[in-house]
């Protein structure tokens, strides 16, 4: 079954850290940029981050919200993305979700696989 | 970055009605613009891409049209399972990938 699977949500203080992961099935993980995008209580849609394929150089981008305390990286060895969360703040508290762009070709940037989320709740 | 608008923020209609759901973008994005379809307690899934394709497996009652910066999203005739949160991104040029605030469609 092609899937995406997050785990390693929780509690977390003001000021930690917290490590997200993906964990793909079902198709070539290395073939595909991963996106991770946010839901938080109240509020609609947040896209995070993206990480291209080794393929188109394996950067990554981020939106300016989390620029700097936020980080994506993958293991095409083990068909897992993670995003590193620092100094995570209560604004930070959402459904974190990874989801698979569709293609490197601008016209194929669109989402067309997503995980079911994980919980990242701050507060003290 | 590209500011994405979507109105209304909810609406209301019968089930067998038409529904129409709009988002515009500030400045063009050509045809590179996406549906997802969210209900409660699931992830959002694709609908439409390149502003008018149908994703695998979506029922020909959806339909997406525009491009640059007005788009819509058409539902012939709604069945109770299409109620949910409506989004739609951009996915044009530079990051970040911008939603728009969705639009709550709700049972009349």
């Amino acid at each position: 079954e092609v899937q995406l699977v997050e785990s390693g949500g929780g509690l977390v203080q003001p000021g930690r850290s917290l490590r997200l992961s993906c964990t793909a099935s079902g198709f070539t993980f290395g073939d595909y940029a991963i996106s991770w995008v946010r839901l938080a209580p109240g509020k609609g849609l947040e896209w995070v981050g993206v990480i291209r394929s080794r393929a188109f150089g394996g950067t990554s981008e981020y939106a300016a919200s989390v620029k700097g305390r936020l980080s994506i990286s993958r293991d095409d060895s083990k068909s897992i993305a993670y995003l590193q969360m620092n100094s995570l703040e209560t604004e930070d508290t959402a459904i974190y979700y990874c989801t698979r762009r569709s293609g490197e070709l601008r016209s194929h940037w669109y989402l067309d696989l997503w995980g079911r989320g994980t919980l990242v709740t701050v507060s003290s | 970055e590209i500011v994405m608008t979507q109105s209304p923020a909810t609406l209301s209609v019968s089930p067998g009605e038409r529904a129409t759901l709009s988002c515009r973008a500030s400045q063009s994005v050509g045809s590179n613009l996406a549906w997802y379809q969210q209900k409660p307690g699931q992830p959002p899934r694709l609908l439409i891409y390149g502003a008018s394709t149908r994703a695998t497996g979506i029922p020909a009652r959806f339909s997406g049209s525009g491009s640059g910066t007005e788009f819509t999203v058409t539902i012939s005739s709604l069945q109770s399972e299409d109620f949910a949160v409506y989004y739609c991104q951009q996915y044009d040029s530079r990051p970040p990938y911008t939603f728009g605030q969705g639009t709550k469609l709700e049972i009349k």
